[in-house]
């Protein structure tokens, strides 16, 4: 099956700084890929989706300028959480759609965020 | 507004026995319908999924029944074994949106041996 590598998959950050998380489509090509956030014990929340090449399209609610998404080629997507605070520690997840395919999202593994 | 509601929210089946997970969705532009498996500390992976065309879809020991008069679709684990432990999440797409998944709340589910 494709594989979606998701990296790091833990870190911890000082409060104020900023953090980037990579996904990458590794056997395929990507055209839209997704970002969730999920709290311990609840379901996973779409931050936004990405499309090669053009603006990250963000849910509502979501802050564009605190979460920044950049997916400059197809197998490539990042999630810059800039100005880190306590409550933005959380799990986030990518997935990734296969160019071609209309419906299957692989996911990444995840990251663990944690800002202290 | 809840667009997937899932039930039940935690369920424990003893080994052998039949895991039976229900969704309910509200939007009729849905048109795929998956399921996936998480355990703690990893993401999702993609179990089972099943278009409004049909009616029941079976993988191994996984079911997905569909009713789209009722706008319901279940999973059921069939020889649930203790490795099936996880949460499930049942979740919703439509091809106008990016097919971005709108997901349920999740079971947790557990299976004692």
């Amino acid at each position: 099956g494709a594989v979606v590598s998701q990296h790091p998959s833990r870190v911890i950050c000082k409060s104020g700084t900023s953090v980037k998380i990579e996904c990458r489509s590794l056997d395929f090509q990507a055209t839209t890929m997704f970002w969730y956030r999920q709290f311990p014990k609840q379901s996973l929340m779409l931050m936004a989706t990405s499309n090669e090449g053009s603006k990250a399209t963000y849910e509502q609610g979501v802050e564009k300028d605190k979460f920044l998404i950049n997916h400059a080629s197809l197998t490539l997507s990042t999630l810059t959480v800039t100005s880190a605070h306590p409550e933005d520690s959380s799990f986030y997840i990518c997935s990734a759609r296969v160019r071609g395919l209309n419906t299957e999202a692989f996911f990444g593994q995840g990251t663990r965020l944690t800002v202290v | 507004q809840q667009q997937v509601k899932q039930s039940p929210q935690s369920l424990i089946v003893q080994k052998g026995g039949i895991s039976i997970i229900n969704c309910a969705y509200e939007n009729t532009a849905f048109d795929y319908f998956p399921w996936y498996q998480q355990f703690p500390g990893k993401g999702p992976a993609l179990l089972i999924a099943i278009r409004p065309d049909v009616s029941e879809k079976k993988e191994g020991r996984f079911t997905i029944s569909f009713n789209k008069s009722a706008k319901q679709f279940s999973l059921h684990i069939m020889d649930s074994q203790p490795g099936d432990s996880a949460t499930y999440f049942c979740a919703a797409s439509m091809r106008g949106s990016n097919y971005k998944l709108t997901f349920g709340k999740g079971t947790l589910l557990t299976v004692n041996p």
